[in-house]
């Protein structure tokens, strides 16, 4: 199973809105609505921020919002603030009932 | 609230077998969850091992399945990864982790490295 495509860099000014994306295929993020997004700080084990596509842990900050459109996943932080800079991995249950990662994007906040 | 902590060798020979455990605590172990192994290299991204349930039944990522075993001793609120004839790609910080359909609940994570 091949990873899923995201960008490897994003940045963004503090309270503007930035989008990761996530690219996979109609056998992963396509197929399911098991799309999740996780947010991992240097040293620290990840922390799950979306779950089924768009809906959040108690916990997180609304300013925290996911969405999907065909094979394509999307992860929004609006309001970006200097603590939301991290890497942020998607995952995606898949039709041969294993998981995938994304690939990671390192989220800069100038 | 569950809480989940790896623990092993964190040095294991090249072509030995890596093995860690994974102790629930806070929560039981026969819940609906599933329970995961998951890597991450040195530098990298994650990499999805595997998952059993309960019942024993397990998932494995088809890259590594040929050389991964993941049990559960109910009785012990403990599930292991067992990882055969290693390399130096097998280098990584091994993460356990509760699921149900997103991996909700993490360890901290140890370290594991193949090196004679």
């Amino acid at each position: 199973q091949s990873a899923l495509t995201q960008p490897a860099s994003v940045s963004g000014s503090p309270g503007q809105s930035i989008t990761i994306s996530c690219t996979g295929t109609s056998s992963d993020v396509g197929g399911y609505n098991y799309v999740s997004w996780y947010q991992q700080h240097p040293g620290k084990a990840p922390k799950l921020m979306i779950y089924e596509v768009g809906n959040r842990p108690s916990g997180v900050s609304n300013r925290f919002s996911g969405s999907k459109s065909d094979n394509t996943a999307s992860l929004t932080i609006s309001g970006l603030q200097a603590e939301d800079e991290a890497d942020y991995y998607c995952s995606s249950y898949t039709t041969s009932s294993t998981y995938v990662f994304g690939t990671g994007t390192k989220v800069t906040v100038l | 609230q569950v809480q989940l902590q790896e623990s092993g060798p964190g040095l294991v020979k090249p072509s030995g077998t890596l093995s860690l455990t994974c102790a629930v605590s806070g929560g039981s172990i026969s819940s609906i969850n599933w329970w995961n192994w998951i890597r991450q290299p040195p530098g990298k991204g994650l990499e999805w091992i595997g998952e059993i349930y309960q019942t024993g039944n397990t998932n494995y990522n088809p890259s590594l399945k040929s050389r991964v075993t993941i049990s559960v001793d109910k009785s012990k609120k403990q599930f292991s990864l067992k990882l055969s004839s290693v390399t130096a790609a097998d280098t990584a910080v091994y993460y356990c982790a509760s699921s149900l359909n997103a991996f909700d609940i993490w360890g901290q994570g140890t370290m594991v490295t193949v090196s004679s």
